[in-house]
């Protein structure tokens, strides 16, 4: 049981690039989650999922797209990588929303852009 | 967004030694959660509270819900080399979105 598998987990890019990064979940998890995680600002939201088909904006979606076409996968898109994404990001997911479901990580991508 | 406050920002102590950390938001949540992640990995859950006044434990682990509902805290007695991490304070809205404190980064010298 591999729980949540992101790929890659490295990735160094140029500025202008395009890339997907791959989360998959086999918990058949409703929930799943994109975040990033910057030094001093803890883990900020990105982009979340409630459902196969289905996809909403989190706290800092600008220069993102996400997609959930099937529900053991949510995909991290960035059209034209800009250095200020580098950054690590994470996948997550939950059966359900809200605090009483814990969310369970991924290992992160680290990814550059120069 | 929600900012979180965590406190200390950073801790190096002795093996052996208690420590404390607390988290602050300016709004009022009705969960807290506690999540440790370790170098390479993502975090994991390591306590979650729902009412406020709450105290709840994991083993060395102890962590209360505010009576303010602003503000939770995490205790670790006995702090052994594998407690070394960045431990989070978590908490989610209404609308099911969830927010992370800044980290606490935990050093244990053995």
């Amino acid at each position: 049981n591999a729980g949540v598998t992101q790929t890659p987990k490295f990735r160094v890019l140029k500025t202008g690039q395009s890339m997907t990064l791959l989360c998959a979940q086999d918990m058949n998890h409703e929930y799943m989650y994109w975040y990033r995680q910057d030094p001093g600002m803890g883990l900020r939201l990105i982009h979340y999922s409630v459902g196969e088909g289905t996809t909403a904006k989190g706290e800092v979606p600008d220069g993102y797209n996400v997609s959930r076409l099937k529900k053991q996968n949510f995909l991290l898109g960035l059209e034209s990588a800009a250095p200020s994404q580098t950054s690590v990001y994470f996948c997550a997911s939950s059966y359900r929303g809200g605090g009483n479901q814990p969310q369970h990580f991924g290992d992160g991508t680290r990814l550059s852009i120069l | 967004g929600q900012q979180l406050n965590q406190s200390p920002q950073s801790m190096f102590i002795q093996e052996g030694e208690d420590v404390s950390m607390n988290c602050t938001s300016s709004s009022i949540f009705n969960t807290w959660l506690w999540y440790k992640q370790e170098p390479g990995e993502g975090p994991v859950l390591l306590i979650a509270l729902y009412k406020a006044g709450e105290l709840t434990s994991n083993g060395r682990l102890t962590a209360q819900f505010g009576i303010t509902r602003k503000d939770s805290f995490l205790s670790i007695s006995a702090s052994i080399p594998s407690d070394v991490g960045i431990y989070f304070c978590a908490t989610v809205d209404t609308g099911n979105q969830f927010y992370f404190g800044t980290g606490t980064s935990l050093t244990v010298i053995p």
